[in-house]
């Protein structure tokens, strides 16, 4: 069975940083894309990030480029978000998922909340 | 960016209702579109894939369709676990984009 294990979450303060995880079990995890999504409290779904099955590279939209880092250790089965600079509109669940030619299969989510 | 425009943003509906709901891309994004299905506090469960096929597991009262950039779900003979929030996706390029989101209430 799959599963995506999202940790890392909390509050944080505005300007600062954190960094989750996601470990990936009942896959090759070397095998697949991985991103992260997120979700503002009664809002939609927006995409963060994204990285290929090496790590050689990796996808930003505009709203993080600069900001976020998406990073993977394969021999761990581990997929990260390192957040910087982190404003109040980062506020959101954030879903790790795998990729495929049928789309992304979801992780459970962790929160974030930036707030002073 | 590709734009996926859903509608309607939300839909009263009764059980048994057959419920569509559309999103129409504003470029070409071919076959892939996703549906996904939101319940209140879950994350997100993949429906449809590759614009009309079935997850595995979601009962055959779902469907997905296209024709040219409008791309459909459709539940038929709606049932009381269909009520959730429901969202489209293109995963033809980046930047990813998904649709608003429509959320299903019972009358």
């Amino acid at each position: 069975e799959v599963q995506l294990v999202e940790t890392g979450g909390g509050l944080v303060q505005p300007g600062r940083s954190l960094k989750l995880s996601c470990v990936a079990s009942g896959f090759t995890f070397n095998n697949y894309w991985m991103s992260w999504t997120r979700q503002a409290p009664g809002k939609g779904l927006e995409w963060v990030a994204s990285i290929t099955n090496s790590g050689g590279s990796t996808y930003y939209p505009d709203s993080v480029k600069g900001r976020f880092t998406i990073s993977r250790d394969n021999a761990q089965n581990t997929l990260y978000l390192q957040m910087n600079s982190l404003r109040s509109e980062d506020t959101a669940t954030y879903y790790c998922t795998r990729e495929s030619t049928k789309g992304p299969y979801w992780g459970q989510g962790v929160m974030v909340t930036v707030s002073s | 960016d590709i734009q996926m425009t859903q509608s309607p943003s939300s839909m009263s509906v009764s059980l048994g209702d057959t419920v569509t709901i559309t999103c129409r891309a504003s470029q070409d994004v071919g076959i892939y579109v996703n549906w996904f299905q939101q319940k209140p506090g879950k994350s997100p469960r993949r429906m449809i894939y590759r614009a009309t096929n079935l997850a595995d597991g979601v009962p055959s009262r779902f469907s997905g369709s296209r024709s040219g950039s409008d791309y459909s779900l459709t539940i038929s003979s709606l049932e009381s676990e269909d009520v959730a929030d429901y969202h489209c996706l293109q995963y033809d390029e980046y930047p990813r984009t998904f649709g608003g989101g429509t959320k299903l209430e019972l009358k």
